[in-house]
């Protein structure tokens, strides 16, 4: 069965400082992967997926996430955050055709001045 | 861009009562999803519905859980007889196709509290 795993609850960022957030994943086969992010009060609004291809995939507001199947690693990148960056932020994975999504636990980010 | 609503945002109720939770999709898509995360835990995936029919349930959408379009704009999520375990936020989805590839537009939640 698959699941995704984001080991840090937590991070406090300064506003300008690079950004990374971790996901592992675990599915037999090539998933496809995602990030979202969720700002207090809204829903889930989807930052980037990788389906296939190039392993390194751009998404909206500047961020980026690396596939590394050696490593079952799926990593959000930002070079500078912003104070509007501080949210929450979820990995997750499908199955290949599959429509359901499995969710990790989520990292919540603290953007200081 | 177009948004998913969901009404109403917080919703607290009786054990054991019934409750409804609803959601419109946006006006074209086809495929629509029930989610919901428990306080500090995961966002779960409920079921998926297409075609006004279950396409796909978790284990924990159990018969105590029903969903619906009866009208064919609103998407509803039915709990019979709530539990302490169902307070979570509970998030609408919706796709145009359904395939993972498809982006989910997602809603902003029901905040559901079981007393």
């Amino acid at each position: 069965a698959q699941s995704v795993t984001q080991p840090d609850i937590h991070i406090t960022v300064s506003e300008g400082a690079s950004l990374e957030l971790r996901c592992n994943y675990s599915y037999g086969a090539t998933p496809y992967l995602f990030w979202y992010v969720q700002s207090p009060g809204q829903g889930l609004q989807l930052l980037l997926k990788y389906f296939s291809g190039d392993t390194l995939v751009q998404g909206i507001k500047g961020f980026e996430a690396e596939f590394k199947r050696s490593q079952s690693s799926f990593n959000l990148r930002k070079p500078s955050v912003h104070w509007s960056d501080a949210a929450e932020y979820f990995c997750a994975v499908a199955k290949t055709g599959a429509n359901n999504l499995f969710f990790g636990t989520g990292t919540r980010l603290t953007v200081i001045p | 861009e177009p948004e998913v609503t969901q009404t109403p945002s917080h919703q607290v109720t009786q054990m054991g009562q019934e409750v409804i939770l609803r959601c419109v999709p946006i006006s074209n898509h086809l495929y629509f999803y029930w989610y919901r995360q428990i306080l500090g835990q995961k966002v779960e995936f409920l079921v998926s519905f297409y075609n006004n029919e279950i396409s796909e349930k978790s284990e924990i959408f159990d018969d105590q859980f029903s969903v619906e379009r009866p009208d064919g704009s609103n998407f509803t999520l039915k709990i019979r007889s709530t539990k302490l375990e169902d307070s979570a936020m509970y998030f609408c989805a919706g796709s145009g196709q359904g395939a993972a590839g498809e982006k989910l537009f997602f809603g902003s939640g029901t905040q559901l509290s079981v007393l």
